[in-house]
């Protein structure tokens, strides 16, 4: 069955620093790969999407992912944290029947100044 | 602006009773979703429908009802049946592989 884990519960990163929040998936053939942001009480934000051609994808707010197919990772990095990035960080694939979205259990993100 | 639109924010529910949540969309988009949300436990995924008139149940679909009458309307009933229906709810819709579109989640709360 597909899966994803975020290894991660909870990581906190200083302002300015680099961040880099892991997601291991479970599946069969080529996935098609997302990572959204979630601030509290709100819905979440799609940041980026990889389906297939360069595994590394640029999304929204500064933030990259790199698909690594031989650690079944997808990696969701940002070179300078901003206080604003404080909030959950949700990793997702879609299902092989391509019906739904099978999310991870979540990274909370807290920035220190 | 299009988007999804979710209602109530906030809903109480007394033991025994059924709640209906509202989830209205103007994207045009054929698919929706209800997850559950729980702390720590991620998106859990109740149902989804991909056309009108057709749903599937997904992963922890005991207790809760859905209907789909029309495109723009995916409402979620929780019954009483659901032994412990305090979480967040959040609705989505797609119209392909381009990912969900969110909207700002119901909270639920047994009082």
């Amino acid at each position: 069955a597909q899966s994803v884990t975020q290894p991660d519960i909870h990581i906190t990163v200083s302002e300015g620093a680099s961040l880099e929040l892991r997601c291991n998936y479970s599946y069969g053939a080529t996935p098609y790969l997302f990572w959204y942001v979630q601030s509290p009480g709100q819905g979440l934000q799609l940041l980026l999407k990889y389906f297939s051609g360069d595994t590394l994808v640029q999304g929204i707010k500064g933030f990259e992912a790199e698909f690594k197919r031989s650690q079944s990772s997808f990696n969701l990095r940002k070179p300078s944290v901003h206080w604003s990035d404080a909030a959950e960080y949700f990793c997702a694939v879609l299902t092989q029947a391509g019906t739904a979205l099978i999310f991870g259990k979540g990274t909370t993100l807290s920035v220190s100044s | 602006d299009g988007g999804i639109t979710q209602s109530p924010k906030y809903l109480f529910r007394k033991e025994g009773q059924n709640v209906t949540l509202s989830c209205e969309q103007n994207l045009n988009h054929d698919a929706m979703y209800w997850y559950r949300q729980d702390p720590g436990q991620g998106l859990r995924l109740i149902y989804y429908s991909q056309i009108v008139n057709d749903f599937q149940k997904g992963d922890i679909a005991e207790g809760y009802s859905v209907s789909r009458e029309k495109k723009e309307s995916f409402p979620l009933t929780v019954t009483s049946a659901q032994k412990n229906p305090t979480a967040f709810y959040l609705c989505a819709s797609s119209s392909n592989y381009a990912g969900y579109t969110f909207g700002s989640g119901t909270r639920l709360t047994v009082v």
